[in-house]
């Protein structure tokens, strides 16, 4: 079955430090993938995305995830957070081959909250 | 910077009630999709619409729910008889057609539906 895992619920951590949020699909075949972020009271932004060509992907505001497809894991990393990263992160897959052409697959949701 | 609107931002309505939620998509668009949130649950995927005709739903998009485009600028979700667990955040997205652009969707601020 189609499923996306973000293993953890919340993220605490302090101003300047590094994260990572983690997030894992099941699926032995080609999949699309998502990073959204949703800040308090608004809708839901794509962060950044992963296709097909270089594993490793970048947004505008320093994060990254890099796609690992033995692992089936697509890893969100920032190296150095500030308290305006405070959000709910949610990872998405399509998963084209399994008759889900354009319906994305949410996980669960990561809540970071970035302490002074 | 163009973007999804959705009206109204929080509509309340008794048990049996009709309810329409109402989107504008980016104007360029061609895909559009509604998604839910129920509270502390993962976001869902509900249905996607394109060229005039619902081309994906999920087990939840039962006969209570439709979707039209009625006019060139607005889609519509509509429950014909609410329940008490369709209480939740509604999204309306959307995303171009073509080669990879059709996979990024774009997200509305959504509605928040309460049922009484």
């Amino acid at each position: 079955a189609q499923s996306v895992t973000q293993l953890d619920s919340q993220v605490p951590v302090f101003e300047e430090a590094p994260v990572e949020l983690r997030c894992n699909y099941s699926s032995s075949v080609s999949v699309y993938l998502f990073w959204y972020v949703q800040y308090p009271n608004q809708g839901l932004q794509l962060l950044l995305k992963y296709l097909s060509g270089s594993t490793l992907v970048e947004s505008i505001n320093g994060f990254e995830a890099e796609f690992n497809k033995s692992q089936t894991s697509f890893h969100l990393r920032k190296p150095s957070v500030h308290i305006s990263d405070t959000a709910e992160y949610f990872c998405a897959v399509i998963f084209p081959f399994s008759g889900g052409y354009n319906k994305l697959i949410f996980g669960a949701g990561t809540r970071l909250a970035v302490h002074p | 910077e163009p973007e999804v609107t959705q009206t109204p931002s929080h509509q309340v309505t008794q048990m049996g009630q009709e309810v329409i939620l109402r989107c504008v998509p980016i104007s360029n668009h061609l895909y559009f999709y509604w998604y839910r949130q129920i509270l502390g649950q993962k976001v869902e995927f509900l249905v996607s619409f394109y060229n005039n005709e619902i081309s994906e739903k999920s087990e939840i998009f039962d006969d209570q729910f439709s979707v039209e485009r009625p006019d060139g600028s607005n889609f519509t979700l509509k429950i014909r008889s609410t329940k008490l667990e369709d209480s939740a955040m509604y999204f309306c997205a959307s995303s171009e057609a073509g080669t990879g652009l059709d996979y990024e969707q774009y997200f509305g601020p959504g509605t928040r539906l309460t049922v009484t």
